[in-house]
């Protein structure tokens, strides 16, 4: 079963539209990342949040994760064209040093 | 920004054959990471290096891959005899401490 859960998978906004992506994990977080993917690109890495209740934002993206540090949610303010691509969350859990990732939300923003 | 570079960026092969793939990490990261990203679905953890050894890797990373820090600046990811299944996008990753991952734009590799 998958450690990480996305929601949704894909997502069709207008430009100009606020949005929320999610992220579910099955076991308490001790890291979730949320970097962004163009297509046949690498990732970028966007934000990292650690404590329980912990928010971050940077330019019109905002991440929060929940006090129990097992939900994250992504949220874009006011769309744009520039913001489409595939959305992946990431998480470290405790005694591991890697990154798993979730399946991705692919985000594509109408003009 | 520092970035961690892949070459090739697009590698053909025959099944069978012998593959590296390299990276070059960003110079004062510790951690080396390898993931792989098959079309349309999600990207997978392979190995992590820390140390000049394997920290932890996957049930992907059988006895067909290996990873070597040759020369202190380059990172490779060897396949031994390819598959058609190892068709993918192959991407490094460096870190400074573990905890934020910096990714370079991949190789992608088909096995024909």
């Amino acid at each position: 079963s998958q450690e990480l859960e996305q929601s949704p998978q894909s997502l069709i906004v207008q430009e100009g539209k606020n949005l929320t992506i999610n992220c579910t994990s099955s076991k308490t977080l001790y890291g979730l990342y949320w970097y962004k993917q163009k297509y046949g690109e690498g990732l970028i890495f966007l934000m990292m949040l650690q404590k329980g209740g912990e928010e971050k934002s940077h330019e019109k993206i905002t991440a929060k994760l929940d006090e129990k540090k097992q939900q994250s949610s992504l949220h874009i303010t006011a769309s744009q064209p520039s913001h489409a691509g595939i959305y992946l969350c990431g998480a470290v859990y405790g005694g591991a040093q890697k990154l798993v990732f979730g399946q991705g939300t692919r985000l594509t923003i109408n003009p | 920004e520092p970035e961690v570079t892949q070459t090739p960026s697009h590698q053909v092969t025959q099944m069978g054959q012998e593959v590296i793939l390299r990276c070059v990490p960003i110079s004062n990261h510790l951690y080396f990471y390898w993931y792989r990203q098959i079309l349309g679905q999600k990207v997978e953890f392979l190995v992590s290096f820390y140390n000049n050894e394997i920290s932890e890797k996957s049930e992907i990373f059988d006895d067909q891959f290996s990873v070597e820090r040759p020369d202190g600046s380059n990172f490779t990811l060897k396949i031994r005899s390819t598959k058609l299944e190892d068709s993918a996008m192959y991407f490094c990753a460096s870190s400074s401490d573990s905890s934020r991952l910096f990714f370079g734009e991949g190789s992608r590799l088909t096995v024909l």
